[in-house]
């Protein structure tokens, strides 16, 4: 079966450290992966998709990257924190031609 | 993608029937309802999809009416750990699509004892 794997699920980093949060897939080849961020109170908000290996789209202006080393890894990052990059980040997969999207736990990040 | 309306909050009382409206009126003929909640710090969870028909599974049950510009997400006994943010998303499914699932701001619904 498949499963999802998001890590950490909490960090708390200072304003101007960098970032590296990583999601890998178990159980299937070749999805497309997203990365969502909530931000307390708010909707979530997509901010990366990948349909192959070092094939990013970014939905939004930021401060953040992604990347996609392996098939099945998903990497979020950033070289300097703000403030405004707390939030609580979610990782997601759904195969190709599938109907569904299958999410991670999370990773809650304070940036302080 | 089509954007959808839903009412920002609602209560059941627990064991009985939860409707959960959702209006998608410039939805096009190959875009798709889908339904997913969130429970409290927690990912999405997929509910149920339909284009047409009408859809039922073991969570939930799905009413699109015929001109497919409203859709009811119907949990038929509610209970408390129904409790969540319910989504209503219109997207086109198919495999050359990217499966972007755009979110709105969804139903707070409280299910009440």
């Amino acid at each position: 079966s498949q499963t999802i794997h998001q890590w950490p699920a909490t960090l708390v980093q200072p304003v101007g450290s960098p970032l590296s949060l990583e999601c890998t897939v178990e159980g299937t080849s070749n999805p497309n992966l997203y990365w969502y961020r909530q931000a307390a109170g708010r909707g979530l908000q997509l901010l990366f998709y990948s349909v192959g290996i070092g094939q990013i789209s970014s939905e939004v202006p930021q401060n953040l990257s992604a990347s996609r080393p392996q098939d099945r890894q998903f990497i979020l990052s950033s070289k300097k924190l703000l403030l405004s990059d707390s939030g609580f980040y979610l990782c997601a997969w759904r195969p190709k031609g599938g109907y569904r999207a299958f999410f991670g736990q999370g990773t809650r990040l304070t940036v302080v | 993608d089509a954007k959808t309306t839903q009412p920002t909050s609602m209560d059941c009382a627990e064991g009985r029937a939860a409707n959960l409206p959702c209006n998608h009126s410039t939805i096009s003929g190959n875009e798709y309802v889908y339904w997913y909640r969130q429970i409290h710090s927690q990912g999405p969870q997929y509910i149920i999809h339909g284009l047409k028909n009408n859809e039922t599974n073991e969570m939930a049950s799905l009413i699109i009416t015929e001109d497919r510009k409203s859709s009811t997400l119907i949990l038929p006994h509610a209970t408390l750990r129904d409790t969540a943010v319910y989504y209503c998303i219109v997207r086109v499914s198919g495999s050359s699509n990217t499966g972007k699932l755009i979110f709105g701001q969804g139903t707070t619904l409280q299910v009440k004892p």
